[in-house]
């Protein structure tokens, strides 16, 4: 089955602690791009990409990293610089393939708790 | 910049009734515009969009968005409500800069017996 997959569902971090979260795909999207949610203020963009090797910042960057060493990869590291990062985060990918207006597909997201 | 406003968090409606959740975006350019829904600690599921063509544009589960550009809005309904259709829906516009979304704050529904 074609899809998103992320891991681990459920996350605990205690403070001053960098952790990674993953995100796959096997739907051969180009683009590909991390949200983390609020209770309230809905889906706020962290990073998104594009292609291999290249990505960019969103609206709320400060504090995480990504990277994008494969098309069907995209990890996102919530680093200690990162104030308040209890969250629920969710990944998406989209296939750009020459027009603007392709959906995204959601992965199940992952649920952080920092202690 | 673009901006999608969902007016009401939380909507209540009795099993059977109407379903009307609103959706305004500001924007010179006509987006295409989206609605996903997300049921408790799940991902987001796609239930319609609309890109170009017919204003009226019909998803999945019985639900219907009209696109009107001189309200500037692309609210979504369902004739009748049902007890599966609780959970938490949300707008979102794409202006066409890779495909990346901008989501309103997000509306709860509730279907009460």
């Amino acid at each position: 089955d074609g899809g998103i997959t992320q891991s681990p569902k459920y996350l605990f971090r205690k403070e001053g602690q960098n952790v990674t979260l993953s995100c796959e795909q096997n739907l051969n999207h180009d683009a590909m791009y991390w949200y983390r949610q609020d209770p309230g203020q809905g889906l706020r963009l962290i990073y998104y990409s594009q292609i291999v090797n290249d990505f960019q910042k969103g609206d709320i960057a400060e504090g995480y990293s990504v990277s994008r060493e494969k098309k069907e990869s995209f990890p996102l590291t919530v680093t200690s610089a990162q104030k308040n990062p209890t969250a629920f985060y969710l990944c998406a990918s989209s296939s750009l393939s020459g027009v603007a207006y392709n959906e995204q597909f959601f992965g199940p997201g992952t649920r952080l708790t920092v202690l | 910049a673009q901006s999608v406003t969902q007016l009401g968090s939380h909507v209540s409606v009795s099993e059977g009734a109407l379903v009307l959740l609103r959706c305004n975006y500001s924007s010179s350019v006509p987006p295409y515009l989206f609605w996903y829904v997300q049921y408790p600690n799940q991902g987001l599921q796609l239930l319609l969009k609309y890109t170009t063509g017919a204003t009226l544009v019909k998803g999945i589960n019985g639900f219907e968005a009209e696109f009107k550009k001189s309200e500037t809005s692309f609210h979504l309904t369902k004739p009748s409500a049902h007890m599966s259709d609780a959970a938490e829906y949300f707008c979102a516009a794409e202006t066409g800069t890779a495909s990346k979304l901008t989501f309103g704050t997000g509306t709860r529904l509730q279907v009460t017996l």
